[in-house]
């Protein structure tokens, strides 16, 4: 059972323009929802995350919105560079304990 | 170093033997995970210790997975009779707390196993 849906599975965008990725949660207890970014032979690291009582956060060029009613948040990098290409995934997890459960992830690609 | 060390980085086995993978968490880290990366699969999670506390072992695919944490800290996951299918990059993290209190994963470089 996946918990955690994400897309699109890949993404091709122009540097300068806005990447966005968007993710969908079932469990209602889920209330942490991080993004990790990944590059290829390295484990993945934390980039922003967010908790449901805020419905915008924003870190230089990256922004999580988050939608609780409709369960799902997503991820917007702005002026996309190429050095922002990686695999990004989604994440949520519980106050209660549960584990870190991920999205499958999105690879993007910025052109310059 | 500071970060989370795995080892091996890669190991190539034959289908039926066994393998072990060790994690060395960061210092200090109370919360360590392991996860199996899989080409479009994303990030599956397959355990999770905290403290003393009973790991969390729902991820585990199968009853050939096994893993432990001595003393608080050093990992071993172990794989019992390969099968073609465990083929995958696993990931091990540590965190300074629980999950439950949010808190950031470290995650190592990964050991990619290669099941022939």
């Amino acid at each position: 059972q996946q918990q955690v849906k994400q897309s699109p599975q890949s993404l091709i965008v122009q540097k300068g323009g806005i990447s966005i990725i968007n993710c969908a949660y079932e469990n209602t207890a889920f209330d942490y929802f991080p993004w990790y970014q990944q590059f290829p032979g390295k484990g993945p690291a934390l980039l922003i995350a967010i908790r449901p009582d805020v419905s915008e956060k924003k870190e230089g060029r990256f922004t999580i919105s988050f939608n609780k009613s409709a369960k799902q948040f997503s991820l917007h990098i702005m002026d996309s560079q190429p050095g922002d290409s990686a695999t990004y995934f989604c994440a949520a997890s519980s106050q209660a304990g549960t584990a870190l459960i991920f999205g499958k992830g999105t690879t993007l690609s910025v052109s310059s | 170093g500071a970060g989370v060390s795995q080892s091996p980085s890669n190991k190539v086995t034959e289908k039926g033997k066994d393998v072990e993978l060790r994690c060395d968490p960061i210092s200090g880290h109370t919360a360590l995970y392991w996860y199996r990366q899989s080409l479009g699969q994303g990030l599956e999670f397959l355990i999770y210790f905290q403290g003393n506390s009973a790991p969390d072992k729902s991820g585990l695919p199968s009853d050939r997975f096994s893993a432990e944490r001595t003393g608080g800290s050093v990992s071993t996951l172990t794989i019992q009779r390969t099968q073609q299918e465990d083929s995958a990059v696993y990931l091990c993290a540590s965190s300074l707390v629980g999950t439950g209190n949010t808190g950031e994963l470290f995650f190592g470089e990964g050991s990619r196993l290669t099941v022939l």
